[in-house]
């Protein structure tokens, strides 16, 4: 059975500081690693999907990496409205896409 | 192009009552993803289903749950005779094709008293 593992659960930082967020995964014949930002009560939003290992996808402050067991999510000097939880979800060969628990970040102003 | 609807926002059910669940896939999507998320909890894939078709429902309750969807219309996740566990929020996901990325509704969040 597929899956997928989010570290730490919890992450507070200052405005400004630096961290990364992990995503640990066992996903048979992955066909995809995705990262989605949730807001309370909201949905999620769609911010990633890396397919290989070696892959790095840039978007503002975020930045996401792959390799054959992990990825990561890089936040570089975080602003407030970066608070959110992050999910990550790997889509195996049966195309079903499962999801960790998330890492709920906050950032201090 | 209207992103994926889910309707109702909120949905109160008694004990024993029937729940439906709606969910229109964004224009031109095929695949549809039920998840369940309860409170500090990830997302808990349910079913994903093709038009006509259930593809994978290994994360459905075998009693009770039912998920279809159409050639024509919404998907619709049915809860037969509710439960308070049955509680949570319910979200729905479309993609285009089976290896891209899902864009998800704002969820329905059923309450049972």
């Amino acid at each position: 059975e597929d899956q997928v593992t989010q570290s730490p659960e919890a992450l507070r930082l200052q405005e400004g500081e630096s961290s990364s967020l992990n995503c640990s995964y066992t996903v048979s014949g992955l066909r995809g690693l995705f990262w989605y930002r949730q807001d309370p009560g909201k949905g999620p939003e769609f911010l990633f999907t890396l397919y290989s290992a070696g892959e790095e996808k840039e978007k503002e402050r975020l930045k996401a990496t792959l390799t054959k067991k992990e990825s990561f999510l890089h936040i570089t000097a975080p602003k407030p409205e970066d608070s959110a939880t992050y999910l990550c979800g790997g889509k195996g060969s049966n195309y079903k896409l499962t999801f960790g628990k998330g890492t709920l970040l906050t950032v201090n102003p | 192009n209207a992103g994926v609807m889910q309707n109702p926002r909120h949905l109160v059910r008694r004990r024993g009552q029937e729940a439906r669940l709606r969910c229109s896939p964004m224009k031109g999507h095929s695949h549809v993803y039920w998840y369940r998320q309860l409170p500090e909890e990830g997302l808990k894939f349910m079913v994903y289903l093709q038009k006509e078709n259930i593809i994978d429902e290994s994360g459905m309750p075998k009693e009770r749950f039912s998920a279809e969807f159409p050639k024509e219309g919404p998907s619709i996740l049915r809860i037969q005779q509710v439960v308070r566990g049955d509680s949570a929020a319910y979200f729905c996901a479309s993609g285009g094709q089976e290896y891209e990325k899902l864009f998800f509704g704002s969820g329905t969040q059923l309450s049972v008293l």
